[in-house]
């Protein structure tokens, strides 16, 4: 079945550094894909999305380019902040019929340090 | 309203006891879907609800979870006779289309 492998945490960056958080999804069709991101304390939030290959969804200076030929979809930021400092969950879209469940990464922890 | 309302946000119940958690979805959300999150693990799929349409159930986990959602409104989840291993937070999750709007999640402790 559709299957999604994020790269394990915790991830420890220095303010201003470059990010990566690897994902890669196995899927049988082809899947919307898109990562969350839930802040301490608070709930699961869409972060960004891309629903066709070579798309590249981007928010709050964060990317992630939908990579048909190597099935991923990874994280970039090119200076992180502290400010985001969360969980980020890679997921994809299953589209069979018109069940649109997300199945999900792990989630990959990330601390920013001042 | 504004966003998805879950609760209650904290519930601690002894072993054996059922529970039952509320999930107030976005207004014109027709999509409703459960979620269970394990201390340090992902999303854990338990049902989903589309419109009118039978629910999709297979993630439930056993025979003590049942879920329950009146036309396009408030859902919620019940668990019958609590186990130590039902300790997790519980989310919901409301849909027009594509991506979804998260509560904040119901954190159950079964003591």
């Amino acid at each position: 079945g559709d299957s999604v492998t994020q790269m394990e945490g915790p991830v420890t960056l220095s303010e201003e550094a470059f990010l990566t958080i690897n994902c890669t999804y196995t899927a049988t069709g082809y899947p919307s894909l898109f990562w969350y991101v839930q802040y301490p304390g608070e709930g699961l939030q869409l972060l960004l999305k891309a629903t066709k290959a070579d798309d590249k969804g981007s928010n709050k200076g964060f990317e992630a380019t939908y990579r048909k030929e190597t099935t991923s979809f990874h994280l970039e930021k090119g200076s992180v902040q502290v400010s985001d400092s969360a969980v980020y969950f890679c997921a994809l879209s299953d589209k069979a019929g018109n069940n649109r469940k997300l199945i999900w990464g792990l989630g990959t922890s990330l601390a920013v340090n001042p | 309203g504004a966003g998805v309302s879950q609760s209650p946000s904290n519930k601690v119940t002894e072993k054996g006891k059922d529970v039952e958690l509320r999930c107030d979805p976005i207004s014109g959300h027709t999509a409703l879907y459960w979620y269970r999150q394990r201390l340090g693990q992902g999303l854990e799929f338990l049902i989903y609800f589309q419109g009118n349409s039978a629910p999709d159930k297979s993630g439930l986990p056993s025979d003590r979870f049942s879920a329950e959602r009146t036309g396009e409104s408030v859902s919620t989840l019940t668990i019958q006779r609590t186990q130590q291993e039902d300790s997790a937070v519980y989310l919901c999750a409301s849909s027009p289309l594509e991506g979804y709007t998260f509560g904040s999640g119901t954190r159950l402790t079964v003591v």
